[in-house]
């Protein structure tokens, strides 16, 4: 079945950091791939999506290229924020009968301090 | 306005209880889904709804049972419940649920917590 596998955190960063959270994915067909960021306390926010191969999506200073060849989408940001403090998940869609259902990915917690 | 509203954010109850947790959209989207969150964060489907028609009910205890009266609300209902239901519920909605790339917005979630 399809399958999503993040990297392990919790990630610790100082300000004005690097980030990179990994993330690989097993699927079917072509899925089209997602990163969610979870603030403390709310729901799921959609921060990024790419729908095919080489696609890069982008939002709020933050990158991810789905790459076929490798499965990975992985996600960056050249330089964090305290305000990005919160939990990080990848995921994707299958297409075909998959309904739009989401699979995702165990979720990254990344703590940013000043 | 609250694009995907949930009732109530917070629900204490005892094992055995039965209890509902509503969920409305006002996007005027077409497909509605229900996700627990367990305590380590892993999320994972539940069932979806599709212009009020079942099309996802992932290995769900049948003590759960969703309710689509229309498109803008689904509920879920949960009989005889069990310490092991304590996660949080989030509820979702899309504009179509076939393939492509449709995202789906969030609920802010309810914390269910059986003593």
């Amino acid at each position: 079945g399809d399958s999503v596998t993040q990297m392990e955190g919790p990630v610790t960063l100082s300000e004005e950091a690097f980030l990179t959270i990994n993330c690989t994915y097993t699927a079917t067909g072509y899925p089209s791939l997602f990163w969610y960021v979870q603030y403390p306390g709310e729901g799921l926010q959609l921060l990024l999506k790419a729908t095919k191969a080489d696609d890069k999506g982008s939002n709020k200073g933050f990158e991810a290229t789905y790459r076929k060849e490798t499965t990975s989408f992985h996600l960056e940001k050249g330089s964090v924020q305290v305000s990005d403090s919160a939990v990080y998940f990848c995921a994707l869609t299958a297409g075909g009968t998959s309904y739009g259902k989401l699979t995702f990915g165990q979720g990254t917690i990344l703590t940013v301090h000043p | 306005d609250t694009a995907v509203s949930q009732t109530p954010k917070y629900l204490v109850t005892q094992m055995g209880n039965d209890k509902s947790i509503k969920c409305e959209q006002n996007l005027g989207h077409d497909t509605m889904y229900w996700y627990k969150q367990d305590s380590k964060k892993f999320l994972k489907i539940m069932f979806s709804y599709n212009n009020k028609e079942l099309i996802i009910n992932e290995t769900v205890p049948n003590r759960f049972s969703p309710k689509s009266p229309d498109k803008a609300h689904l509920n879920l209902h949960i009989n005889s419940l069990e310490l092991g239901d304590s996660a949080v519920y989030f509820c979702a909605s899309s504009q179509g649920g076939g393939s492509g790339p449709h995202e789906q917005y969030f609920g802010p979630g309810t914390r269910l917590t059986v003593t």
